[in-house]
C-alpha cells in the first residue's frame, strides 16, 4: 500500500509560474524525500528534508515539512517547460532507508 | 556520486521463461537494495528488500517464488522474475543507499522495462 498520496494528482501550469504540489502521509518517519520521473525514466533525487527539520531550500525548490500534520510540500518557482514530469514524494523508515512512494503528482509545464 | 546501474534497460521475453534483471551500484557497497515496480501512470510499489549474504524480505502479496532475488555480493542484487507471463510487463527499479552530498541517500537505478509476449 501506499505510505503517501500527493495532491493535486495532476497539475497543469504556464511557464514561469510557481508550482505547489502536496504530499501527506501516514506514519512517522526518519525524513520525507522527493523525486522526480519523466515519462519511463528511473527517478531523480531532488531534496531530502529530515523531520526535525521544517524547511529546505535547493535552487528553484523549496520543501517544507510538517510533521504534526503528517505533511510535506514542494514548490518550484519560476517553472520551466523542462520541469514537466511526475513527482513523488518518499517517506523512510528504519535505518536501512526502506523508502516507500506516494501516489505522485504529474506536472505539466506549458511553455 | 554514487551510482547505481541496471541492466538491461529494455527487454522482451517469451510467456514462460525466465528473465534476469540486474542491479550494481557502482562506486560504493550496499548492503541493502530494494526492487520497486511500477505500472503505468502509477507510483512505485516497494516488492521486497534485498539483504547481502541472507534472504529477501518480500512485500505482503509478493510472490518470492515468482521473483527470485539474489544479493550475491556488496554490489549487485538481481531480480529474476521466473515463469514470465503479460502481466508481467512492467517498469522495475532498483535502489541502494550510499553516501552522497546529502549523507546517507537512496539512489535509484534507471529502470527495467519488461515486455512479456
Amino acid at each position: 500500500s501506499q505510505q503517501g498520496e500527493e495532491d493535486p494528482q495532476a497539475l497543469s501550469i504556464q511557464e514561469g509560474e510557481n508550482a505547489t504540489m502536496n504530499c501527506s502521509y501516514k506514519t512517522s518517519i526518519n525524513n520525507l524525500q522527493w523525486y522526480r520521473q519523466n515519462s519511463g525514466r528511473g527517478l531523480v533525487h531532488l531534496i531530502l528534508i529530515r523531520s526535525n527539520e521544517r524547511e529546505k531550500h535547493s535552487g528553484r525548490l523549496r520543501v517544507t515539512l510538517d510533521t504534526s500534520k503528517k505533511s510535506s510540500s514542494l514548490l518550484i518557482t519560476a517553472s520551466r517547460a523542462a520541469d514537466t514530469a511526475s513527482y513523488f514524494c518518499a517517506t523512510a523508515l528504519g535505518g536501512y532507508q526502506k523508502v516507500t512512494f506516494g501516489t505522485g503528482t504529474k506536472l505539466q509545464v506549458i511553455p | 556520486g554514487a551510482v547505481v546501474s541496471q541492466h538491461p534497460s529494455r527487454v522482451i521475453c517469451k510467456s514462460g521463461t525466465s528473465v534476469k534483471i540486474e542491479c550494481r551500484s557502482l562506486d560504493f557497497q550496499a548492503t541493502t537494495m530494494f526492487w520497486y515496480r511500477q505500472f503505468p501512470k502509477q507510483s512505485l510499489m516497494l516488492m521486497a528488500t534485498s539483504n547481502e549474504g541472507s534472504k529477501a524480505t518480500y512485500e505482503q502479496g509478493v510472490e518470492k517464488d515468482k521473483f527470485l532475488i539474489n544479493h550475491a555480493s556488496l554490489t549487485l542484487s538481481t531480480l529474476t522474475v521466473t515463469s514470465a507471463h503479460p502481466e508481467d510487463s512492467s517498469f522495475y527499479i532498483c535502489s541502494a543507499a550510499g553516501q552522497g552530498a546529502l549523507g546517507n541517500t537512496i539512489y535509484f537505478g534507471e529502470g527495467s522495462w519488461l515486455t512479456v509476449v
